[in-house]
């Protein structure tokens, strides 16, 4: 099957230790993307790379950092420096296809909680 | 990145179609509208997509007056499974255009009343 995969589905972390959320996806899709949602919130994008070994800043980036180095991957690293980690955190990923199409296949999501 | 006005929340019971209105006053010439869905802790899900008129598909209908500074979502004969946040999301998606970005408000609430 193809899709897109988090994990771990839920984190808990000590506040001031730096924790990493995995993504991958087998659609060979070439951009991809990392979202953050707070209760009853929309989603705000954190990061996202057109392709490999590319990335750019998001709305709200500070306190996290991405890494693209292979296609299939995009792994986020949430940093001490992020105030306020605790939110469930969503990777999407997207072809570009020359449709037109603006659908973004998300993942599972990961909760990560930060005490 | 076109800015969109939908209601929080709405209320209808099953098997009532249920339209949801979204506001995009600044859209742009290449811009597409598009819905998604999202069930608690689960990812969005794309629902549909258009650039003018209608557009119907296996799930809904979107409908776009031609100043396009409106939407229309409709959802026909809703179940209890319909229950879920529907957001619409305004951009242009062709590569290149520099919105490779999905702004997500905060959606419309929808609860579906057995």
């Amino acid at each position: 099957d193809g899709g897109i995969t988090q994990s771990p589905k839920y984190l808990f972390r000590k506040e001031g230790q730096n924790v990493t959320l995995s993504c991958e996806q087998n659609l060979n899709h070439d951009a991809m993307y990392w979202y953050r949602q707070d209760p009853g919130q929309g989603l705000r994008l954190i990061y996202y790379s057109q392709i490999v070994n590319d990335f750019q800043k998001g709305d709200i980036a500070e306190g996290y950092s991405v890494s693209r180095e292979k296609k299939e991957s995009f792994p986020l690293t949430v940093t001490s420096a992020q105030k306020n980690p605790t939110a469930f955190y969503l990777c999407a990923s997207r072809s570009w296809g020359g449709d037109l199409s603006y659908e973004q296949y998300f993942g599972p999501g990961t909760r990560l909680t930060v005490t | 990145l076109a800015k969109t006005t939908q209601p929080i929340s709405m209320d209808s019971y099953e098997g009532q179609e249920v339209n949801i209105t979204c506001s995009h006053n600044n859209i742009a010439t290449n811009d597409y509208i598009t819905w998604y869905q999202q069930f608690p802790s689960q990812g969005p899900r794309f629902i549909i997509q258009g650039y003018k008129t209608k557009v119907t598909n296996e799930v809904a209908s979107l409908f776009i007056p031609a100043d396009r500074k409106s939407s229309t979502l409709s959802l026909p004969r809703v179940s209890l499974s319909d229950t879920a946040v529907y957001y619409c999301l305004v951009g242009d998606p062709t590569y290149g255009a520099g919105s490779y970005q999905l702004t997500f408000g905060k959606g419309t609430k929808l609860s579906v009343i057995p």
